[in-house]
């Protein structure tokens, strides 16, 4: 969905570095997510953020943070990369107000290979 | 933890047929969503259905939902090759509007 945007789309890192991941969109939506996909393992849930001021740590927040610049930007740092940190990455936001209940728009995915 | 889980993990048919790909949860939910992935790409939404739902219809997708048995199914009619691609159900359980996604099934639809 061209709506929800991520940079980089590809990226390779080396062990300890510091990595961000970017996400923005032009929805409206005041909500967004960080999740991670692994083969096999399905999403899971990094980070999500229900507004500007709103934090919320997701099932394995250990080892990223998250910065919600405005409400179109999310970003998600890795302060310290990993090799398991390698993975696909998904941005996603949703529309509190819609009535939609919850259903979530995916950017194109952040595919990250930490050496 | 997965709250979903998707049954096949795999399927493969032939253009033409219909597939059905199944979903167990644990948790009672306000509502179960399908979403597909073509690979490596971003999840899609195709089809919300309510707990108090029980079947629910769009094109050739018909989704339905057993809340005594904690499952639901996607049954996709008439498959055609382009609908080649990974499978998810997500749950809302409403505590805190996130959703929970299972491992997915990937479909392959020969021609």
């Amino acid at each position: 969905d061209a709506d929800v945007t991520q940079t980089p789309r590809n990226r390779i890192t080396k062990t300890g570095k510091r990595i961000m991941l970017e996400c923005s969109q032009t929805k409206g939506h005041d909500r967004m997510y960080w999740y991670r996909q692994d083969p096999g393992l399905g999403l899971r849930l990094i980070y999500y953020s229900f507004d500007v001021k709103d934090i919320n740590k997701g099932e394995i927040s250990d080892g990223y943070s998250v910065s919600r610049q405005a409400q179109a930007k999310f970003s998600l740092s890795l302060e310290s990369a990993i090799p398991n940190q390698t993975a696909l990455y998904f941005c996603a936001t949703s529309d509190s107000t819609s009535g939609r209940e919850n259903e979530q728009f995916f950017g194109p995915g952040t595919r990250l290979t930490v050496l | 933890s997965q709250q979903g889980e998707e049954d096949p993990q795999a399927l493969s048919i032939q253009e033409g047929e219909n597939a059905t790909m199944n979903c167990s949860y644990k948790t009672s939910i306000n509502n179960l969503q399908w979403y597909r992935q073509n690979s490596g790409r971003g999840l899609v939404h195709l089809i919300l259905i309510r707990s108090n739902e029980r079947e629910k219809h769009s094109g050739r997708l018909r989704v339905t939902l057993d809340t005594s048995k904690k499952s639901s199914s996607l049954l996709i009619t008439a498959s055609r090759a382009a609908d080649t691609a990974s499978y998810f159900c997500a749950t809302d359980q409403g505590s805190n509007y996130k959703l929970t996604f299972g491992k997915g099934t990937l479909l392959t639809v020969n021609p």
